[in-house]
């Protein structure tokens, strides 16, 4: 059974451009979450989509989005990019409330 | 303010000996998590406790939450070196926005 795929693996922008990473949960796996991981502020909850439907978000700008497609498969989006946003952002999946998460081997983001 | 308190945050010990790590938490929570991290590697779930006196067991780790306490720990016996890494205790608070709050991780170094 193929784990959670995120892409790309590493990623590098300048500041003020946009970018988009891909997460592909496991099959079967309708919950997908995202978060962030630096050397400064450890790690943050971005924002839980189960469905298609945005659950519950983390306390970060509106520059972060993301969505999720009718397959399960989710996007996150981080518009006008800044030094500080460089960052492991790692996607995981489950199969519900209350399952364990199993994660993705993460993006590296580093905006320059 | 939320706080998640993870300690120690850093831990040296032999093989052979036992050890607890704490994680400490400032408000009511519907489940909370451990996980690991291996150095560049993204997160590994280890366990998932929902309910006071809840306690999981897998090999040599062992997890108990005391949700009157609002403590959960993680109980390591007999180490061995695989079980060098950095864990991670996440408490989940299903009606707030930010959901998921991380502790800072205990960096855990086995000596063999």
């Amino acid at each position: 059974k193929a784990g959670v795929t995120q892409t790309p693996r590493y990623l590098i922008k300048t500041r003020g451009q946009q970018v988009t990473l891909s997460c592909s949960p496991i099959s079967g796996h309708r919950s997908v979450s995202w978060y962030q991981q630096t050397p400064g502020q450890g790690l943050q909850f971005l924002f839980e989509y189960f469905s298609e439907t945005q659950r519950n978000k983390g306390n970060f700008p509106g520059r972060f989005s993301g969505r999720q497609f009718s397959n399960s498969r989710s996007e996150m989006n981080v518009s006008t990019l800044e030094l500080g946003d460089s960052a492991l952002y790692l996607c995981a999946s489950s199969r519900g409330a209350n399952e364990k998460l199993f994660f993705g081997s993460g993006t590296q983001l580093s905006v320059l | 303010e939320l706080k998640v308190e993870q300690n120690p945050l850093f831990l040296s010990m032999q093989e052979g000996k036992n050890y607890t790590i704490y994680c400490n938490y400032s408000t009511t929570s519907d489940r909370l998590y451990w996980y690991r991290q291996d150095p560049g590697k993204s997160l590994e779930s280890l366990f998932v406790l929902l309910s006071n006196g809840a306690v999981k067991q897998e090999g040599r780790l062992m997890a108990s939450l005391d949700t009157k306490a609002r403590l959960s720990t993680l109980h390591i016996t007999a180490a061995v070196h695989d079980l060098s890494a950095t864990y991670f205790c996440a408490v989940d608070m299903e009606r707030r926005d930010d959901k998921i709050i991380f502790g800072k991780g205990t960096r855990l170094h086995i000596l063999p």
